[in-house]
């Protein structure tokens, strides 16, 4: 069964661009979620989508967006580019979103997106 | 709001030696706990979790994790560890009522020397 997948593995942008992060769930999984990870701020919560509607969202500006298609496929959206966006950026799927400790939504994480923004 | 705490930037630890990574919570309501670990250019792989029940898990790789709900910790350990446990720990929380929303520790870096 194939991973979490996560294209481009690598990206660099300049500041003031935008940037298109798509991530492709575990086949059945219908809810990906979205982190951002920084030396300085660790991972956060960007946002997570299920059924193709967004059902958490982290604290990030509104530069921050995403979207689920019908296949469960989802992109993050970034658009004028800062200095400070640069990191990985983590998908994570799961079958639901039912909250708490339930294997239902187990997470497994693709492998990130790294941005570089000059 | 949750929070995690991994006061530890780095723990250093000799092979075949016992480890510990340390994690604090703090959670409304039941604390749902998990610990990831990172290898360079990698996502983050699930180690455990505590949902309910007995306070110590055990995970993959030998890992174990202690709960402890008078000290809100949630501590990993192995007994003997081994060099390729060299990685980046994470510890993190989920609410109840957050959907999938993790909210992870600072993390901390596991040095295994031969």
């Amino acid at each position: 069964k194939a991973g979490v997948t996560q294209t481009p593995r690598y990206l660099i942008k300049t500041r003031g661009q935008q940037v298109t992060l798509s991530c492709s769930p575990i086949s059945g999984h219908r809810s990906v979620s979205w982190y951002q990870q920084t030396p300085g701020q660790g991972l956060q919560f960007l946002f997570e989508y299920f059924s193709e509607t967004q059902r958490n969202k982290g604290n990030f500006p509104g530069r921050f967006s995403g979207r689920q298609f019908s296949n469960s496929r989802s992109e993050m959206n970034v658009s004028t580019l800062e200095l400070g966006d640069s990191a990985l950026y983590l998908c994570a799927s799961s079958w639901g979103t039912s909250g708490g400790g339930s294997s239902y939504n187990e997470q497994f994480f693709g492998p990130g997106t790294r941005l570089t923004v000059l | 709001a949750q929070s995690v705490a991994q006061p530890e930037d780095q723990v250093n630890v000799a092979e075949g030696n016992p480890l510990t990574v340390k994690c604090t919570y703090s959670v409304s309501g039941n604390p749902y706990l998990f610990w990831y670990v990172q290898y360079p250019n990698r996502g983050l792989q699930f180690l455990l979790k505590y949902i309910t029940g007995d306070n110590l898990v055990k995970g993959s790789y030998g890992f174990e994790a202690e709960f402890n709900k008078s000290q809100t910790s949630f501590h990993l350990k192995k007994p003997s560890a081994l060099v390729s446990d060299s990685a980046l720990y994470f510890c993190a929380v989920r609410p109840n009522n957050a959907g999938n929303m993790l909210t992870f520790g600072g993390g901390t870096r596991l040095m295994v020397k031969p």
